[in-house]
């Protein structure tokens, strides 16, 4: 089956940092992948849609340049938390989808993210 | 707005007790409908996706059905291991695509 990868697993850093992290596809390429972000007993909430080679498109509410995203390979998808703050803390979880309508999503493991 | 609605949030269930999760959707035209499996702290594992109204899919106690307005997940026989949260997802049809979740119903499994 298609496996997606997610590094780091877990992250703690300071107020005011930046946080990478990395979304990979191990298995097959991906034109596009996502990334959500999952409050405790909430829903996935989708954050943006990332597309190989093009500039992400983020949904509503979501800010572009706090949330950055580069999808620089058919492989690998790169979110960074700029300038994080407390309640930027959350479950960080990133999908990749094969061309093809409809397809499924593959989900990473997650990254778990704490602010201090 | 494409709505999902997931009941139970929880469920608790001896090992060996069948039930089944319900997920109700609205959506402008359907061009799928997935279930998923979460465990705590992981990212959601594929179960099934269904395409249209009278499809059935199954993989070991799991059944997965769809109608027009909802999709039911059969678990049969359950066992403890099958204890997750399970996620149901729409995809809409229409040249954005995005796939709305609902938040999941917690299954317990007792043994």
């Amino acid at each position: 089956g298609a496996v997606v990868s997610q590094h780091p697993s877990r992250v703690i850093c300071k107020s005011g940092t930046s946080v990478k992290i990395e979304c990979r596809s191990l298995d097959f390429q991906a034109t596009t992948m996502f990334w959500y972000r999952q409050f405790p007993k909430q829903s996935l909430m989708l954050m943006a849609t990332s597309n190989e080679g093009s500039k992400a498109t983020y949904e509503q509410g979501v800010e572009k340049d706090k949330f950055l995203i580069n999808h620089a390979s058919l492989t690998l998808s790169t979110l960074t938390v700029t300038s994080a703050h407390p309640e930027d803390s959350s479950f960080y979880i990133c999908s990749a989808r094969v061309a093809g309508l409809p397809s499924e999503q593959f989900f990473g493991p997650g990254t778990r993210l704490t602010v201090l | 707005e494409d709505q999902v609605t997931q009941s139970p949030e929880a469920l608790r269930l001896q090992e060996g007790e069948s039930s089944s999760l319900n997920c109700s959707y609205t959506v402008s035209g359907l061009r799928g409908l997935f279930w998923y499996r979460q465990d705590p702290g992981k990212g959601p594992e594929f179960l099934f996706t269904l395409y249209s109204a009278g499809e059935e899919k199954e993989k070991e106690r799991l059944k997965a059905t769809l109608t027009k307005k909802e999709s039911f997940l059969h678990i049969t026989a359950p066992k403890p291991e099958d204890s997750a949260t399970y996620l149901c997802a729409v995809q809409a049809a229409g040249g954005y695509q995005k796939v709305t979740f609902g938040t999941g119903t917690k299954l317990q499994v007792i043994p």
